[in-house]
């Protein structure tokens, strides 16, 4: 069985600082991730994936994240927030890469402080 | 990716009545998933819809009270029945991409209902 875990329900940082959503996994094979975020009242659209290969992988809007295998950990991170990043961020791991097997985290809400 | 559009957008009903939910892509694709985003928390998959199959529900779901249809490969439905209060969330679609293997998920804007 999958699961998730995201460190902190709620994120504020200031704009033009460091963005660092945490996500840990628990999979019993090798895990496809994905970064989801979800802007107030929208759908969910996808930041960025891992599946194999490079582990530093790079998404849109000026994210990446970090599969590092050792810790089961895929951080987020954008090196400079901006006040439209304020959005609900949803960590994902999925053992088939088939769709199926979709497991969510709980979510971080990040706030954007002016 | 794929373009995936619901209506309704958001809906208020009273309990004890049913809602169906459409959602429609803008391509052809295998595989349907509908989820359940109760207010402030995580996703949680109802369950997968697949053309010319019964729908694969997820344990704490059951058909009776989420019947599904999927009549093709561009459209699907999902019914809300007998609502009550605790059933008030945002009701997502998504779709795994096609063509090979699917390795991620494409999100619909979600249905928003109240239950009153």
């Amino acid at each position: 069985a999958q699961s998730v875990t995201q460190l902190g329900s709620h994120v504020s940082v200031s704009e033009g600082a460091l963005v660092l959503l945490r996500c840990n996994y628990s999979s019993s094979v090798p895990p496809y991730l994905f970064w989801y975020v979800q802007y107030p009242n929208q759908g969910l659209q996808l930041l960025l994936k891992y599946t194999t290969g490079a582990t530093l992988v790079k998404g849109i809007n000026g994210f990446e994240a970090e599969f590092k295998k050792s810790e089961t950990s895929f951080h987020l991170t954008k090196p400079s927030a901006h006040m439209s990043d304020a959005a609900e961020y949803f960590c994902a791991v999925s053992d088939q890469g088939y769709g199926q097997n979709f497991v969510f985290g709980p979510g971080t809400r990040l706030s954007v402080l002016p | 990716s794929a373009v995936i559009s619901q209506k309704p957008s958001r809906d208020i009903c009273q309990r004890g009545t049913s809602l169906t939910i459409q959602c429609q892509v803008d391509s052809q694709v295998t595989m349907m998933f509908w989820y359940r985003q109760q207010p402030g928390q995580s996703l949680t998959l109802i369950a997968t819809a697949n053309q010319g199959s019964e729908a694969t529900y997820e344990s704490g779901f059951v058909i009776d009270k989420f019947p599904i249809s999927r009549p093709n490969l561009t459209f699907s439905t999902l019914t809300v029945s007998n609502m009550s209060p605790e059933d008030s969330s945002i009701y997502l679609c998504s779709v795994a991409s096609s063509g090979g293997q699917a390795l991620e998920q494409y999100f619909g804007p979600g249905t928003r209902l109240t239950v009153t």
